[in-house]
């Protein structure tokens, strides 16, 4: 099955920095890379995605970067604010299922 | 946050009984899984069904059962042979999976189960 690998586990930034947090996979076949910001005590929400075809997506202060050779893909968070704060999920999909594969998470904490 | 629900928001157990957890969906979403997420841990599969009366396993399906009589329920079971049972439990839904649709995945809000 899929390895999913998420870089940092924790990482703690100010207000109005920038944040990256990196989602290794191991199968060369997935084809779709979402990211999930999940807050405390509240379920997993999806805040952006992307597609094999496409190398980078960008919405407002967020955005995804791919890189298929490498298999690995990036969220990118800028002019961080403290409502960022939360555990973030890569979740790259394989093959025809419709099913996931999450990683391991990574804490976000913005500090004023 | 609505159209997804899960029920009960806490649910408590002896040892030795299986429970079944709540899942209904208004979506008209033909997929469905069960998650599983312990402390600091991300998102474990248990089950998933892409469509009614099928399911697969997922990657820890060992002491857990399932059921997909409704396009809108799935419920999961939880065995007395599952070892660690306490942990809360996430239910989704999302599109089938039909050419350049959204795979996106619809969260309820949980049920965190302990099992004493």
């Amino acid at each position: 099955g899929e390895n999913v690998e998420q870089h940092p586990s924790t990482l703690s930034v100010q207000e109005g920095d920038s944040a990256v947090i990196k989602c290794t996979y191991s199968d060369s076949a997935s084809n779709y890379f979402p990211w999930y910001k999940q807050e405390l005590g509240k379920r997993p929400q999806l805040i952006i995605d992307i597609r094999s075809n496409v190398g980078e997506k960008k919405d407002q202060r967020i955005a995804v970067t791919l890189n298929k050779t490498a298999k690995h893909f990036s969220l990118h968070i800028t002019e961080t604010q403290p409502e960022d704060s939360a555990v973030y999920f890569c979740a790259p999909k394989t093959g025809t299922a419709s099913k996931l594969t999450f990683g391991t998470g990574t804490r976000l904490q913005v500090t004023l | 946050d609505g159209g997804i629900t899960q029920s009960p928001k806490y649910l408590f157990r002896k040892e030795g009984q299986n429970v079944t957890l709540s899942c209904e969906q208004n979506l008209n979403h033909d997929a469905m899984y069960w998650y599983r997420q312990d402390p600091g841990q991300g998102l474990r599969l248990i089950y998933y069904s892409q469509i009614v009366n099928d399911f697969q396993k997922g990657d820890i399906a060992e002491g857990y059962s399932v059921s997909r009589e409704k396009k809108e329920s799935f419920p999961l079971t939880v065995t007395s042979a599952q070892k660690n049972p306490t942990a809360f439990y996430l239910c989704a839904s999302s599109k089938s999976n039909s050419g350049g649709n959204s795979y996106e995945q619809y969260f309820g809000p949980g049920t965190r189960l302990t099992v004493t």
